[in-house]
């Protein structure tokens, strides 16, 4: 079955300074990766998704993020964060069909100003 | 488009009341899951539907627990009789099943059982 860890729980950063948000899956077959964003009090919101090609894609609101199979990895990354960033990410799998999502615990972001 | 609607937004009740929690997908999306957010167990998913059929409901956490999707438009998901461990966020999120799709987050059921 598949699993997603994110090693980080909580995570400050300075406004301007650069973000990485780990995570790591585990997969059998090439896995289908998400990153969504949730708001403190709003739904799960996709920042980006990687199926296939490219191994580093871009998002909404200025996230990237790179695949990289030897690692079983798919970072999440924005070079400048923004107040406005502060929030809980989760990273996602999908596998074994259905669209059934398989979600790691989140991390929460604070962005200091 | 709306996105994904669910009613009520809050939901406050008493121990031992029943609860229906309402869902309208996306429009044309065919598959359908049901999520429980609580700080101590995270995002888990409870049921998920293809085609307005129950696919996966091994997450759903005992028989007072129930869902339906009589139609590609509607789904609910009830709790009868309500306990207070049942308080939580539920979200609905709604999919094309055409493999890899991403899912679709509606602003979830805030629920309080006292």
């Amino acid at each position: 079955a598949q699993s997603v860890t994110q090693p980080d729980i909580h995570i400050t950063v300075s406004e301007g300074a650069s973000l990485e948000l780990r995570c790591n899956y585990s997969y059998g077959a090439t896995p289908y990766l998400f990153w969504y964003v949730q708001s403190p009090g709003q739904g799960l919101q996709l920042l980006l998704k990687y199926f296939s090609g490219d191994t580093l894609v871009q998002g909404i609101k200025g996230f990237e993020a790179e695949f990289k199979r030897s690692q079983s990895s798919f970072n999440l990354r924005k070079p400048s964060v923004h107040w406005s960033d502060a929030a809980e990410y989760f990273c996602a799998v999908e596998g074994g069909g259905g669209n059934k999502l398989t979600f790691g615990t989140g991390t929460q972001l604070k962005v200091e100003l | 488009d709306a996105g994904v609607i669910q009613s009520p937004r809050h939901e406050v009740t008493e121990m031992g009341q029943e609860v229906t929690l309402r869902c309208k997908p996306i429009s044309g999306h065919n598959s359908l899951f049901w999520y429980r957010q609580t700080m101590m167990r995270g995002l888990e998913l409870l049921i998920y539907f293809n085609n307005n059929v129950p696919i996966d409901d091994s997450g759903m956490p005992e028989d007072r627990f129930s869902a339906k999707m009589p139609n590609a438009s509607f789904s609910t998901l009830k709790i009868q009789p309500s306990e207070p461990r049942d308080s939580a966020v539920y979200f609905c999120a709604s999919s094309y099943a055409s493999g890899g799709g991403e899912q679709y987050f509606g602003p979830g059921t805030r629920l309080t059982v006292t």
